[in-house]
């Protein structure tokens, strides 16, 4: 079975600061590997895809990295503002077509 | 981009009402529909998977008679929670895909399911 976990749970930073999110999965037979953006009480928007062939994706201020065989990621948000306030959600795609998800981490940047 | 379209946003009603959502791909056609249910700081539980024309399928634990799920056209997928009661209060969320398993899979806005 499918585990993703997401350490830290929660954190806070000041306004520019890098924000450093983590996410790791306990097998390593994956297709993609997304990262979300989800805001309280609201659905999820997409962020970034990286296939299981790449090793990062960039968009903006936002890089993730992956490295497939040790079952980890990193998303990095370079320069912090306060409306990256927002839950960031790790998710797999294994299978057949089946997204397991991470509990998310939680971030508040402080103006 | 591709657009998912939930509806609705929110809805309260009394225990035992059968409540029905709806979740739309807006400009793709999407052979398969997945439905997650989500409680407050938890993760995304996949459901049930839904694919236009066939029976979904639904994962281990989850009720199929009472979460119904009917995915009659490419781009319509319904799920029903029948005889709501308190603890099926939840956020559910839908999700769109490609055929292709290299794409993403794009997730509407979810519903606030609050059963009184």
């Amino acid at each position: 079975k499918q585990e993703v976990t997401q350490i830290p749970a929660a954190l806070s930073v000041p306004e520019g600061e890098n924000l450093v999110l983590n996410c790791s999965f306990t097998d390593s037979a994956i297709y993609n590997l997304q990262w979300f953006r989800q805001d309280p009480g609201k659905g999820l928007t997409s962020l970034l895809l990286i296939q299981s062939s790449q090793r990062e994706q960039t968009s903006g201020r936002l890089n993730a990295s992956l490295d497939k065989s040790s079952g980890r990621s990193t998303l990095y948000i370079a320069a912090s503002q306060p409306g990256d306030s927002a839950t960031y959600l790790c998710a797999v795609t294994y299978g057949n077509n089946r997204l397991a998800f991470g509990k998310g981490n939680q971030v508040v940047v402080i103006p | 981009g591709a657009v998912v379209s939930q509806h609705p946003s929110w809805v309260i009603c009394k225990s035992g009402t059968s409540v029905k959502i709806e979740c739309r791909s807006l400009d793709f056609q999407a052979t398969t529909m997945f439905w997650y249910r989500q409680f407050p700081k938890q993760s995304l539980m996949l459901m049930a998977t839904s694919n236009e024309g066939s029976k979904a399928t639904y994962e281990q634990g989850v009720e199929k008679d009472k979460f119904l799920i009917n995915h009659a056209s490419l781009t319509l997928s319904t799920l029903t929670v029948t005889s709501a009661h308190p603890e099926d209060s939840s956020f559910y969320i839908c999700s769109a895909k490609f055929r292709d398993r290299s794409q993403p899979q794009h997730f509407g806005d979810g519903t606030r399911l609050s059963i009184l």
